[in-house]
């Protein structure tokens, strides 16, 4: 069936450093790639996405990576804050409507 | 631009009882997602309705269920509940259909006593 594994479960990384999550899929239909970041108490926020037609996105600090042929993608965060201490998940989609979630990142960002 | 509302915020009720959720999706959005974020289990896909219609279901039994109204806003009824539904409901909202981006709201915390 559909799933996504979503590792490590715990990253505690330096200010400054990088913090890399990865993901792999098993529906070969995926064809969508979001990443969300959820604070304590908050919401779910969409912070990148990626489609299968694309290889890598960059929005400022945030990077995504796809790997169709191995159904691995990954989320890279570069010169990490405080502030992005977060709990990060990963999903999938096919043309189905409804995201598949990965259990989740919670990252620690230490000053 | 207003985002995803999500009401009531909390909400307490008992074993057997039935439980009404809703949802106002971001102007424009046509397409209304319901998740489900249990303690330890991370999010699970619920219900996708897109122009009125139930679109695709996830896999939770047939007492989850819903609509949505000409406006786009959604409704998420729980009935008979067991202690096992007590978990945080999130809508989220997108424009049209297939893999376009969602957004979500605040969620309703759903305790069952």
């Amino acid at each position: 069936g559909e799933n996504v594994e979503q590792h490590p479960s715990t990253l505690s990384v330096q200010e400054g450093d990088s913090a890399v999550i990865k993901c792999t899929y098993s529906d070969s239909a995926s064809n969508y790639f979001p990443w969300y970041k959820q604070e304590l108490g908050k919401r779910p926020q969409l912070i990148i996405d990626i489609r299968s037609n694309v290889g890598e996105k960059k929005d400022q600090r945030i990077a995504v990576t796809l790997n169709k042929t191995a159904k691995h993608f990954s989320l890279h965060i570069t010169e990490t804050q405080p502030e992005d201490s977060a709990v990060y998940f990963c999903a999938a989609s096919g043309n189905t409507g409804k995201l598949i979630f990965g259990q989740g990142t919670t990252l620690q960002v230490k000053p | 631009e207003a985002g995803v509302t999500q009401s009531p915020t909390h909400l307490i009720k008992t074993r057997g009882q039935q439980a009404t959720l809703r949802c106002s999706p971001i102007s424009g959005h046509t397409s209304v997602y319901w998740y489900q974020q249990a303690l330890g289990l991370g999010l699970q896909f619920l219900l996708w309705y897109d122009e009125g219609e139930e679109r695709n279901r996830g896999n939770f039994p047939p007492r989850f269920s819903g609509r949505q109204f000409p406006n786009y806003s959604s409704e998420l009824n729980v009935n008979a509940l067991e202690l096992e539904d007590s978990a945080l409901y999130l809508c989220a909202s997108s424009k049209g259909q297939y893999n376009q981006p969602q957004h979500f709201g605040d969620g309703t915390r759903l305790s069952i006593l």
